[in-house]
């Protein structure tokens, strides 16, 4: 079946250090993948997305490329914040209709200023 | 962005009571809605998955009878802990998506701390 494992945490940094969350999947096809971020105590958020072989997602300084040969999409940020302290998830959707997501087992990132 | 409502957002309950847990999608309509719980430093577990006006599909090792799931609407559905014990403390988290929109995804709510003592 689909999974996804994404490197252990916590990760700490130090404030602008360069950031790299590790994730790769099993799946068939080509599902999309996500990573959505988690706050303390809040629900998750959609950081960014793609949808097929090569594709690029990006926001808020992130960035992940899909990479159909190596099955990974590795989390980066040149230069994390405080703010960026939270939880990050890497998810994939399959490629059937219902929609669900499944979900790596998250990474916690502190980063200290 | 969409708005998904999780309410409550803590609740402390009783052992052998029950508690509903309600998922609102405010500006959209969200034709699928899924349950995921989540323990304290590990990952979302997806529960089921409800389309609005039939049964939901429980994944495996989930108890349907216990998780109760209504979704008799499109902008709301609601979970029930029936029974609840103590092993049931943990985070719950709706997100809900109109899967007619294709170049949508689906919106999580904030989440609901379900403490049973």
């Amino acid at each position: 079946g689909n999974s996804v494992t994404q490197m252990e945490g916590p990760v700490t940094l130090s404030e602008e250090a360069f950031l790299t969350i590790n994730c790769t999947y099993t799946a068939t096809g080509y599902p999309s993948l996500f990573w959505y971020v988690q706050y303390p105590g809040e629900g998750l958020q959609l950081l960014l997305k793609a949808t097929k072989a090569d594709d690029k997602g990006s926001n808020k300084g992130f960035e992940a490329t899909y990479r159909k040969e190596t099955t990974s999409f590795h989390l980066e940020k040149g230069s994390v914040q405080v703010s960026d302290s939270a939880v990050y998830f890497c998810a994939l959707r399959g490629t059937s209709n219902t929609g669900k997501l499944i979900f790596g087992q998250g990474t916690t990132l502190q980063v200290k200023p | 962005g969409a708005v998904v409502s999780q309410h409550p957002s803590r609740v402390i309950c009783k052992s052998g009571t029950s508690v509903k847990i309600e998922c609102r999608s405010l500006d959209f309509q969200a034709t699928t809605m899924f349950w995921y719980r989540q323990f304290p430093k590990q990952s979302l577990m997806l529960m089921a998955t409800s389309n609005e006006g039939s049964k939901a599909t429980y994944e495996q090792g989930v108890e349907k009878d216990k998780f109760l799931i209504n979704h008799a609407s499109l902008t709301l559905s609601t979970l029930t802990v029936t029974s609840a014990h103590p092993e049931d403390s943990s985070f719950y988290i709706c997100s809900a998506r109109d899967l007619r929109q294709l170049n949508t995804e689906a919106f999580f709510g904030q989440g609901t701390r379900l403490t049973v003592v």
